[in-house]
């Protein structure tokens, strides 16, 4: 199975901050990546797909880039209701495989 | 509006088998651009996708898992089922259901239920 290795696994950041997560997959899988939000208590919320397509209702400040192996999430100004989890999720091959996750924590 | 529903027992024993259904309302199960998929998440860890089925009844499984797990649908009740055999306190999990969208090679897991814990123990 494809691994897929995401950094960091937590982070502290500021509201307004620019925050950058990444995801590194052990072989290459294009651009079949997807980015994905988790709330507490909440199922997961699909941010981007194959690897910078924003979600229909997703607010602009988060945006996706890579392909090939590496991959990233960038948040331009980081906003109050973005603290939160990130997950990657490689859908190019069977099994469809996640990150470890990014805690993206108040500073 | 697509929506899903998870149900089943929310605790089970352990060597068991759990069975869980995923009721679709909104939209069809039998639509040619969607598969649905199983997905969980022990507490406090991430996520694992379980597997995923199409209309046609063709599916797909994380060998992670092994023999142990069948995903079916049946279009008259417009559902899809999880059944994980010889369970382990390592099933314990909230387990989510969820719509993958595909069109060419994009795949989008875009609508997802509200997740359903479940405790194995003896």
């Amino acid at each position: 199975a494809i691994q897929m290795a995401q950094s960091p696994s937590s982070l502290s950041a500021s509201v307004g901050d620019r925050v950058i997560i990444t995801c590194r997959a052990s072989e290459g899988i294009g651009r079949e990546l997807g980015w994905y939000q988790q709330k507490p208590g909440r199922a997961p919320r699909l941010l981007i797909y194959s690897a910078f397509k924003l979600q229909s209702g997703v607010p602009s400040r988060f945006s996706g880039s890579g392909s090939g192996t590496d991959f990233t999430l960038t948040i331009s100004s980081l906003q109050p209701e973005d603290f939160a989890t990130y997950y990657c999720l490689q859908d190019d091959r069977y099994p469809w495989t996640f990150g470890q996750g990014t805690k993206v924590e108040i500073k | 509006q697509l929506q899903l529903q998870e149900s089943g027992p929310g605790l089970v024993k352990l060597s068991e088998t759990l069975f869980l259904t995923c009721t679709v309302s909104g939209g069809s199960i039998s639509s040619t651009s969607s598969y649905w998929a199983w997905i969980r998440q022990p507490p406090g860890k991430g996520l694992e996708w379980i597997g995923s089925i199409l209309y046609t009844g063709r599916n797909y499984y994380n060998p992670s898992l092994g023999s142990r797990v069948t995903v079916s649908m049946d279009s008259a009740y417009n559902h899809f089922s999880l059944e994980i055999r010889s369970l382990t306190a390592a099933d314990t999990a909230v387990y989510y259901c969820a719509r993958d969208f595909f069109r060419g090679a994009e795949d989008l897991l875009d609508y997802w239920g509200r997740g359903m814990l479940v405790t194995v123990s003896s």
